[in-house]
């Protein structure tokens, strides 16, 4: 149980348009799904959290009208990479909370996007 | 902000030799503390977690790891290493007032045969 579907696992695309990968909770209802960046050999990077029904939570130095991001409903999460340039190029992967009762929240990631912009 | 600082960038160890992955965490409050392990260009998978309880905890594929509050460390160890553990290893932390989870930078973990 608790998985999440990540799309698309790779995309290329040119210069200056913009991209939407989708994050969807097959099993369960995700209020809170974060996203995060991963730069080749380097760590995950929390951009933003992102709430059902309300405007996401971004960390600082993420540009929010680049990175837009939907949850408007309790199964989708969707960031959208606005006028995409050849430095936004990189590994992006979701993450979900369930709810596991007496044991803490559980976390459960996305396969990850691979993008690349040419 | 709770945070994580991983000790080592790149860990190399023979076949069958003791692995050990270094994590020392920062929180205000009772962390919730994770291991994942990242294989290239693939999501991450969860090794094992600490919420509460016993603090030696047992994961998959033989790893373990022990929250040790006074020393804020949350260690990873496998008694013997195989060639299928090469891989990238997150060590995380999240708290239970706002959710969101910081990774650590990350230990490439070497299998030499």
């Amino acid at each position: 149980g608790a998985v999440v579907s990540q799309h698309p696992s790779r995309v290329i695309c040119k210069s200056g348009t913009s991209v939407k990968i989708e994050c969807r909770s097959l099993d369960f209802q995700a209020t809170t799904m974060f996203w995060y960046r991963q730069f080749p050999k380097q760590s995950l990077m929390l951009m933003a959290t992102s709430n059902e029904g309300s405007k996401a939570t971004y960390e600082q130095g993420v540009e929010k009208d680049k990175f837009l991001i939907n949850h408007a409903s309790l199964t989708l999460s969707t960031l959208t990479v606005t006028s995409a340039h050849p430095e936004d190029s990189s590994f992006y992967i979701c993450s979900a909370i369930y709810h596991t009762g007496d044991r803490g929240p559980g976390y459960t990631f996305g396969s990850g996007t691979r993008l690349t912009v040419v | 902000a709770q945070s994580v600082t991983q000790l080592g960038s790149h860990v190399s160890v023979s076949e069958g030799a003791l692995v050990l992955l270094r994590c020392n965490y920062s929180s205000s409050v009772p962390p919730y503390l994770f291991w994942y392990v990242q294989y290239p260009n693939q999501g991450l998978q969860l090794l094992l977690k600490y919420t509460t309880g016993a603090t030696l905890v047992k994961g998959i594929n033989g790893f373990e790891a022990e929250f040790k509050k006074s020393e804020t460390s949350f260690h990873l160890t496998k008694p013997s290493a195989h060639m299928s553990d090469a891989a990238e290893y997150f060590c995380a932390v999240s708290e239970s007032h706002n959710n969101d989870m910081r990774f650590g930078a990350g230990t490439r973990l070497t299998v030499k045969p």
